[in-house]
């Protein structure tokens, strides 16, 4: 078991840059959360689909965030026009069935300039 | 205001020592909590999980849970250098599946 995988693993862009970051979920788990880490704010929540479908997207910055998960094998964030204050470690998690034990992936550190 | 609220913010143990960590939720709708482990540079990683109330025990590891009290500790017995991590607190409800964390407890066990 591979784990959950996250690439890339770092990542830095140049203000007003789009950045995309991906995950593959651990085989067989239908729920995949994103999450956001920072030394002020913590781990923030951020989105999470189940069985592919957008089930709360309630952190996600509305404007220039957005996350898919086309097929049950991966899901991406994406981040338009990025800003210093993006600057983070992203985290995605993966979860049996969504309503048990979450399993990190190692996360994406992206710098934004 | 942090619904979940974690103490102490750091900690200081001798290596064989026993740490002791809290954590309580500020929203009466929990009713699950998870301890995540995080080594520096690396991701957080499921330590223990408790549900229900009562005790958890897992090796070094103990959890207690107070549902009444939305109240949870974990206390490390015979503490190691390799315990040395941030320690997460998440808590979730049954009708919103994502995870709020704590600002977690920093532990050091000293040699």
């Amino acid at each position: 078991n591979a784990g959950v995988i996250q690439t890339p693993r770092h990542k830095v862009t140049g203000k007003g840059q789009e950045a995309t970051l991906w995950c593959e979920p651990i085989s067989g788990h239908s729920a995949v959360f994103w999450y956001r880490q920072t030394i002020v704010q913590g781990l923030e929540f951020l989105t999470y689909f189940r069985n592919q479908a957008p089930i709360d997207d309630s952190g996600m910055p509305k404007e220039r965030f957005s996350a898919q998960m086309p097929n049950q094998s991966h899901s991406t964030l994406k981040i338009q026009s990025t800003q210093p204050q993006d600057s983070a470690v992203y985290l995605c998690a993966s979860s049996p069935t969504g309503k048990d034990t979450q399993y990190f992936g190692p996360g994406t550190r992206l710098l934004v300039l | 205001q942090q619904k979940v609220q974690q103490s102490p913010e750091s900690l200081i143990v001798p290596e064989g020592g026993m740490a002791s960590l809290n954590c309580t939720s500020s929203d009466r709708n929990v009713d699950y909590f998870w301890w995540y482990r995080q080594h520096s540079g690396k991701s957080p990683k499921m330590l223990m999980s408790i549900f229900s109330n009562g005790e958890k025990e897992e090796g070094r590891f103990t959890v207690h849970l107070n549902k009444a009290s939305l109240h949870t500790s974990l206390h490390i017995r015979d503490s190691q250098p390799s315990d040395s991590a941030l320690y997460l607190c998440a808590a979730a409800s049954s009708g919103s599946w994502q995870l709020i964390f704590g600002s977690g407890t920093q532990l050091t066990v000293m040699p």
